[in-house]
């Protein structure tokens, strides 16, 4: 299976600054990789698909990026208040799915 | 308006077996594949199963291969997870979402369903 990294485990910010979270695939999975934000008691929510394509209604600060198929970031412009919580990444370009480990962004 | 209800979660026994259903609502279900994605207690999160439109596709991660079965009813819009031979490591959150196939990522979430197993 295509094993998802994400080696921050916990990210440091202030609000207002911006953040980049990363996101490494153990092999190529193309541009089919997503990104979601969940919050405490929360589902997830769908963020970022196809890499860099956001989601219904997500707003402009967000967007993702990739490189080679295998390094993917996440960027957070001017972090709010409400964009503190835990990310995690996923990819669908071969079965099992697998999502990353999750990053928490706090304050 | 999308609504996914996931119920059938609780307390079970090492062992033992539970069936989890999934309502969905405010789209056509017929024309969407569903997933279900589990979430350990303060842990991340695990994609457990998915089955395609008709039904005729299933697909299973590795730690539930054998002991899960997902099926999926068109007339009721439900889709279910048969959980046998619970292990304490079985504990989670379990989310049902919907997606397209071939678009493998998540847009509509459930609340979740937790299930405990514990003797």
């Amino acid at each position: 299976e295509i094993v998802m990294t994400q080696s921050l485990v916990t990210l440091s910010v202030s609000p207002g600054e911006g953040a980049t979270l990363s996101c490494r695939a153990s092999q190529s999975v193309s541009s089919d990789l997503a990104w979601y934000q969940q919050k405490p008691g929360q589902s997830p929510r769908l963020l970022i698909y196809d890499t860099s394509t956001r989601a219904t209604g997500i707003p402009a600060r967000f967007s993702g990026s990739g490189s080679a198929g295998t390094e993917f970031t996440l960027t957070i412009d001017s972090l709010q208040s409400e964009d503190f919580a835990v990310y995690y990444c996923q990819q669908y370009n071969k079965w099992p799915l697998t999502f990353g480990g999750g990053t928490k962004v706090e304050i | 308006e999308v609504q996914l209800v996931e119920s059938g979660g609780g307390l079970v026994q090492p062992g033992g077996s539970l069936r989890l259903s999934c309502a969905a609502s405010g789209f056509t279900f017929s024309s969407y594949a569903m997933t279900w994605v589990r979430q350990a207690p303060g842990k991340g999160l695990e994609w457990v199963s998915a089955i395609i439109v008709y039904g005729a596709t299933t697909y299973y991660a590795d730690s539930v291969k054998g002991r899960f079965t997902i099926s999926r009813d068109t007339s009721k819009s439900t889709v279910y997870l048969e959980m046998n031979s619970l292990r304490a490591e079985d504990t989670a959150v379990y989310f049902c979402a919907n997606f397209l196939q071939w678009r493998e990522y998540f847009q509509d979430w459930g609340q979740g369903t937790l299930v405990t197993v514990s003797s």
